[in-house]
Protein backbone atom coordinates (compact mmCIF):
# COMPACT_ATOMS: atom_id res chain seq x y z
CA UNK A 1 0.00 0.00 0.00
CA UNK A 2 1.18 3.33 -0.81
CA UNK A 3 1.60 6.12 1.63
CA UNK A 4 2.07 10.01 1.66
CA UNK A 5 3.43 12.23 4.76
CA UNK A 6 3.53 15.78 5.07
CA UNK A 7 5.62 16.50 8.09
CA UNK A 8 4.90 19.80 8.25
CA UNK A 9 1.22 20.31 9.71
CA UNK A 10 1.33 24.22 9.58
CA UNK A 11 3.12 27.01 8.05
CA UNK A 12 2.88 30.86 7.47
CA UNK A 13 4.95 33.19 5.43
CA UNK A 14 4.20 36.60 4.79
CA UNK A 15 2.64 38.14 1.94
CA UNK A 16 4.51 37.81 -1.57
CA UNK A 17 7.04 35.26 -0.13
CA UNK A 18 7.91 32.56 -1.37
CA UNK A 19 6.80 28.85 0.42
CA UNK A 20 7.52 25.43 -0.02
CA UNK A 21 5.40 22.47 1.54
CA UNK A 22 6.99 19.46 1.30
CA UNK A 23 5.91 15.67 0.59
CA UNK A 24 7.11 12.40 0.44
CA UNK A 25 5.27 9.16 -0.46
CA UNK A 26 6.22 5.31 -0.59
CA UNK A 27 5.38 2.95 -3.72
CA UNK A 28 7.39 0.39 -5.30
CA UNK A 29 5.34 1.54 -8.43
CA UNK A 30 7.38 2.91 -11.43
CA UNK A 31 4.17 4.97 -12.99
CA UNK A 32 2.00 6.99 -11.13
CA UNK A 33 0.67 10.61 -10.86
CA UNK A 34 1.05 13.07 -7.77
CA UNK A 35 -1.21 15.71 -7.27
CA UNK A 36 -1.29 18.93 -4.73
CA UNK A 37 -5.07 19.85 -3.78
CA UNK A 38 -6.00 23.30 -2.08
CA UNK A 39 -8.77 23.10 0.48
CA UNK A 40 -9.33 26.53 1.40
CA UNK A 41 -11.88 28.06 4.24
CA UNK A 42 -14.96 27.51 2.13
CA UNK A 43 -14.29 23.15 2.37
CA UNK A 44 -13.99 22.69 -1.52
CA UNK A 45 -10.94 20.81 -2.70
CA UNK A 46 -9.32 22.35 -5.61
CA UNK A 47 -6.81 20.83 -7.67
CA UNK A 48 -3.18 23.15 -7.55
CA UNK A 49 -1.01 20.83 -9.93
CA UNK A 50 -0.49 17.70 -11.37
CA UNK A 51 2.88 15.55 -11.87
CA UNK A 52 3.25 12.53 -14.44
CA UNK A 53 5.94 10.20 -12.75
CA UNK A 54 7.47 9.22 -16.47
CA UNK A 55 8.16 13.22 -17.04
CA UNK A 56 11.04 14.64 -15.66
CA UNK A 57 10.28 18.23 -16.65
CA UNK A 58 8.50 19.69 -12.93
CA UNK A 59 5.12 20.76 -13.62
CA UNK A 60 4.33 24.65 -13.00
CA UNK A 61 1.40 26.25 -13.14
CA UNK A 62 1.19 30.09 -12.68
CA UNK A 63 2.76 30.51 -9.19
CA UNK A 64 2.59 27.14 -8.12
CA UNK A 65 5.40 24.38 -8.77
CA UNK A 66 6.86 21.34 -7.62
CA UNK A 67 9.86 19.56 -7.06
CA UNK A 68 9.55 16.37 -8.25
CA UNK A 69 12.31 14.05 -6.98
CA UNK A 70 10.96 10.25 -7.98
CA UNK A 71 14.93 9.02 -6.92
CA UNK A 72 13.79 10.28 -3.27
CA UNK A 73 10.50 10.17 -3.72
CA UNK A 74 9.76 13.54 -2.63
CA UNK A 75 7.34 15.96 -4.14
CA UNK A 76 7.06 19.51 -2.56
CA UNK A 77 5.11 22.60 -3.80
CA UNK A 78 6.53 25.68 -4.04
CA UNK A 79 4.31 29.20 -4.25
CA UNK A 80 5.55 32.45 -5.68
CA UNK A 81 5.01 35.66 -4.98
CA UNK A 82 2.21 34.20 -2.08
CA UNK A 83 -0.96 35.96 -1.92
CA UNK A 84 -4.07 36.53 1.12
CA UNK A 85 -5.89 33.84 -1.36
CA UNK A 86 -3.70 31.25 -0.70
CA UNK A 87 -3.88 30.75 2.80
CA UNK A 88 -5.25 27.34 2.68
CA UNK A 89 -5.11 23.61 3.88
CA UNK A 90 -2.47 21.99 0.98
CA UNK A 91 -2.95 18.14 0.79
CA UNK A 92 -0.59 16.10 -1.65
CA UNK A 93 -1.97 13.17 -3.00
CA UNK A 94 -0.73 9.64 -5.07
CA UNK A 95 -2.69 8.09 -7.52
CA UNK A 96 -0.75 4.62 -8.72
CA UNK A 97 -1.05 3.56 -12.65
CA UNK A 98 -3.25 0.70 -11.87
CA UNK A 99 -6.37 2.35 -13.65
CA UNK A 100 -8.29 1.88 -10.36
CA UNK A 101 -8.33 5.73 -9.18
CA UNK A 102 -7.75 5.32 -6.15
CA UNK A 103 -6.27 8.48 -4.65
CA UNK A 104 -4.19 8.37 -1.46
CA UNK A 105 -3.95 11.87 0.21
CA UNK A 106 -1.30 12.83 3.08
CA UNK A 107 -2.68 14.71 6.36
CA UNK A 108 -2.31 17.95 4.98
CA UNK A 109 -0.56 21.70 5.86
CA UNK A 110 -2.74 24.36 7.04
CA UNK A 111 -0.95 27.33 5.46
CA UNK A 112 -1.68 30.54 6.59
CA UNK A 113 -0.73 33.60 4.63
CA UNK A 114 0.23 37.07 6.56
CA UNK A 115 -0.47 40.67 5.44
CA UNK B 1 -22.98 22.59 -15.66
CA UNK B 2 -22.93 22.17 -12.10
CA UNK B 3 -20.03 19.58 -11.27
CA UNK B 4 -20.57 17.42 -8.37
CA UNK B 5 -23.20 18.23 -6.28
CA UNK B 6 -23.47 17.12 -2.88
CA UNK B 7 -26.92 16.92 -0.03
CA UNK B 8 -27.66 17.75 1.98
CA UNK B 9 -24.56 20.42 3.39
CA UNK B 10 -25.18 19.77 7.31
CA UNK B 11 -26.78 16.88 9.30
CA UNK B 12 -27.31 15.93 12.16
CA UNK B 13 -27.95 12.62 13.43
CA UNK B 14 -28.46 10.50 16.56
CA UNK B 15 -26.82 7.72 17.30
CA UNK B 16 -28.76 4.54 15.42
CA UNK B 17 -30.57 6.72 12.74
CA UNK B 18 -29.88 6.16 9.39
CA UNK B 19 -29.47 8.42 6.28
CA UNK B 20 -28.23 8.48 2.58
CA UNK B 21 -25.57 11.29 1.94
CA UNK B 22 -26.47 12.24 -2.19
CA UNK B 23 -23.66 12.98 -4.49
CA UNK B 24 -24.53 13.49 -8.74
CA UNK B 25 -22.53 14.57 -11.26
CA UNK B 26 -23.11 15.61 -14.77
CA UNK B 27 -20.15 15.36 -16.42
CA UNK B 28 -20.33 11.74 -17.68
CA UNK B 29 -17.63 10.25 -15.11
CA UNK B 30 -17.36 6.87 -14.92
CA UNK B 31 -14.99 7.11 -11.35
CA UNK B 32 -17.10 8.21 -8.47
CA UNK B 33 -16.01 8.03 -4.74
CA UNK B 34 -16.61 8.71 -1.03
CA UNK B 35 -14.02 10.06 1.32
CA UNK B 36 -14.02 10.84 4.77
CA UNK B 37 -12.10 13.83 6.63
CA UNK B 38 -11.65 13.82 9.61
CA UNK B 39 -8.87 16.90 11.91
CA UNK B 40 -4.87 15.34 11.17
CA UNK B 41 -5.95 12.05 8.93
CA UNK B 42 -6.52 13.98 5.64
CA UNK B 43 -9.13 12.62 3.30
CA UNK B 44 -9.67 8.58 3.69
CA UNK B 45 -11.32 6.55 0.73
CA UNK B 46 -14.40 4.76 2.01
CA UNK B 47 -15.92 3.26 -1.37
CA UNK B 48 -15.68 3.68 -4.68
CA UNK B 49 -17.19 2.72 -8.53
CA UNK B 50 -15.83 2.67 -11.71
CA UNK B 51 -19.01 2.59 -13.94
CA UNK B 52 -22.65 2.10 -12.88
CA UNK B 53 -23.49 -1.47 -11.29
CA UNK B 54 -19.84 -1.26 -9.87
CA UNK B 55 -18.93 -0.61 -6.51
CA UNK B 56 -16.09 -1.82 -4.18
CA UNK B 57 -14.58 -0.92 -0.88
CA UNK B 58 -12.05 1.79 0.00
CA UNK B 59 -10.00 2.10 3.50
CA UNK B 60 -12.56 2.60 5.68
CA UNK B 61 -15.94 0.63 4.35
CA UNK B 62 -17.52 0.05 7.43
CA UNK B 63 -20.82 1.28 8.31
CA UNK B 64 -21.73 2.39 4.93
CA UNK B 65 -23.23 0.95 1.92
CA UNK B 66 -22.91 2.28 -1.54
CA UNK B 67 -24.95 1.61 -5.02
CA UNK B 68 -24.19 2.75 -8.28
CA UNK B 69 -27.89 2.41 -10.18
CA UNK B 70 -26.90 5.37 -12.73
CA UNK B 71 -23.84 6.83 -13.96
CA UNK B 72 -25.00 10.09 -12.68
CA UNK B 73 -25.36 9.35 -8.86
CA UNK B 74 -23.23 7.38 -6.10
CA UNK B 75 -25.52 8.08 -2.80
CA UNK B 76 -23.90 6.80 0.67
CA UNK B 77 -25.99 5.11 3.08
CA UNK B 78 -25.07 5.01 6.81
CA UNK B 79 -27.87 2.11 8.57
CA UNK B 80 -27.07 2.67 11.91
CA UNK B 81 -25.08 5.93 12.85
CA UNK B 82 -22.02 6.25 15.05
CA UNK B 83 -20.51 8.79 16.63
CA UNK B 84 -17.22 7.81 15.24
CA UNK B 85 -18.75 8.51 11.82
CA UNK B 86 -18.85 12.47 12.84
CA UNK B 87 -16.75 13.59 10.14
CA UNK B 88 -16.73 15.69 6.85
CA UNK B 89 -17.56 13.34 3.46
CA UNK B 90 -17.04 14.30 0.16
CA UNK B 91 -17.89 12.97 -3.20
CA UNK B 92 -15.63 13.01 -6.02
CA UNK B 93 -15.68 12.21 -9.53
CA UNK B 94 -13.58 11.53 -12.76
CA UNK B 95 -12.86 10.76 -16.05
CA UNK B 96 -11.55 6.29 -15.49
CA UNK B 97 -8.68 6.80 -18.72
CA UNK B 98 -5.87 9.01 -18.64
CA UNK B 99 -5.46 9.13 -14.80
CA UNK B 100 -7.56 12.45 -14.95
CA UNK B 101 -7.69 14.77 -11.61
CA UNK B 102 -10.73 13.87 -9.90
CA UNK B 103 -13.71 17.24 -9.30
CA UNK B 104 -15.26 17.34 -5.66
CA UNK B 105 -18.29 18.54 -4.11
CA UNK B 106 -18.73 20.72 -1.92
CA UNK B 107 -18.58 18.26 1.01
CA UNK B 108 -21.68 17.37 3.88
CA UNK B 109 -20.96 17.66 7.37
CA UNK B 110 -22.27 14.95 9.52
CA UNK B 111 -22.65 15.17 13.14
CA UNK B 112 -24.01 11.90 15.26
CA UNK B 113 -25.02 12.77 18.74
Amino acid sequence: AQTVTQSQPEMSVQEAETVTLSCTYDTSENNYYLFWYKQPPSRQMILVIRQEAYKQQNATENRFSVNFQKAAKSFSLKISDSQLGDTAMYFCAFLPNFGNEKLTFGTGTRLTIIP
Amino acid sequence: NAGVTQTPKFQVLKTGQSMTLQCAQDMNHEYMSWYRQDPGMGLRLIHYSVGAGITDQGEVPNGYNVSRSTTEDFPLRLLSAAPSQTSVYFCASSVLQGHQPQHFGDGTRLSIL
